[in-house]
């Protein structure tokens, strides 16, 4: 079971552009939950999916967008980037929401 | 307030010590989490708590639903316990809220 994976694990994009991060989830989960970490915070709650639909959403601006796919494996898209948006981007994943089995994260740098 | 204050904010030790972190919250919680995050930011589960006491290794972890309290303790520290530990609770909402993390540094 290689549990949660991300990709990619860094990436650079410059102000105003679009990005797509990627999540697999650990064998079995069902939930996908995204979250954004500022250097030196804890992670805020970006969105979370649950049968190809988002359940729940964090205080984060329409820029930020997501997709669950049916082998529940998920997409963050972040369009009209701006520099605050970098940060690592930490995926989780879950049975029904219960629990929360992290990956190793990408780092976003916009410049 | 944050909904998920941890103390202390920095913590260094000498290998071998007790450790102890601690977790406050202030909202009605289904569980406690207690996660690890290693330069390069990947977080590792480390318990998952609604009530009582957890043990794996020379980790413990304690909750008290009364008193919204939660401690973290490490016996023997090691230097390769060095990390970032982060206290987040699963609410009503079943999204995570996080405290701001402990950095701690054992020293050989």
């Amino acid at each position: 079971d290689a549990g949660v994976t991300q990709s990619p694990t860094h990436l650079i994009k410059t102000r105003g552009q679009q990005v797509t991060l990627r999540c697999s989830p650990k064998s079995g989960h069902d939930t996908v939950s995204w979250y954004q970490q500022a250097l030196g915070q804890g992670p805020q709650f970006i969105f979370q999916y649950y049968e190809e639909e988002e359940r729940q959403r964090g205080n984060f601006p329409d820029r930020f967008s997501g997709h669950q796919f049916p082998n529940y494996s998920s997409e963050l898209n972040v369009n009209a980037l701006l520099l605050g948006d970098s940060a690592l981007y930490l995926c989780a994943s879950s049975l029904g929401g219960e629990g929360a089995f992290f990956g190793q994260g990408t780092r976003l740098t916009v410049v | 307030k944050n909904e998920v204050e941890q103390s202390p904010q920095n913590l260094t030790a000498q290998e071998g010590e007790f450790i102890t972190i601690n977790c406050s919250y202030s909202v009605g919680i289904s569980a406690l989490h207690w996660l690890q995050q290693h330069p390069g930011g990947g977080i590792v589960s480390l318990f998952m708590l609604s009530s009582g006491k957890k043990k794996h290794g020379r980790l413990i972890a304690t909750i008290n639903i009364q008193e919204k309290h939660s401690s973290l303790h490490i016996t023997a520290s090691h230097p390769r316990d060095s990390a970032v530990y982060i206290c987040a609770v699963t609410g009503s909402a079943r999204q995570l809220t996080f405290g701001s993390g402990t950095q701690l540094t054992v020293l050989p």
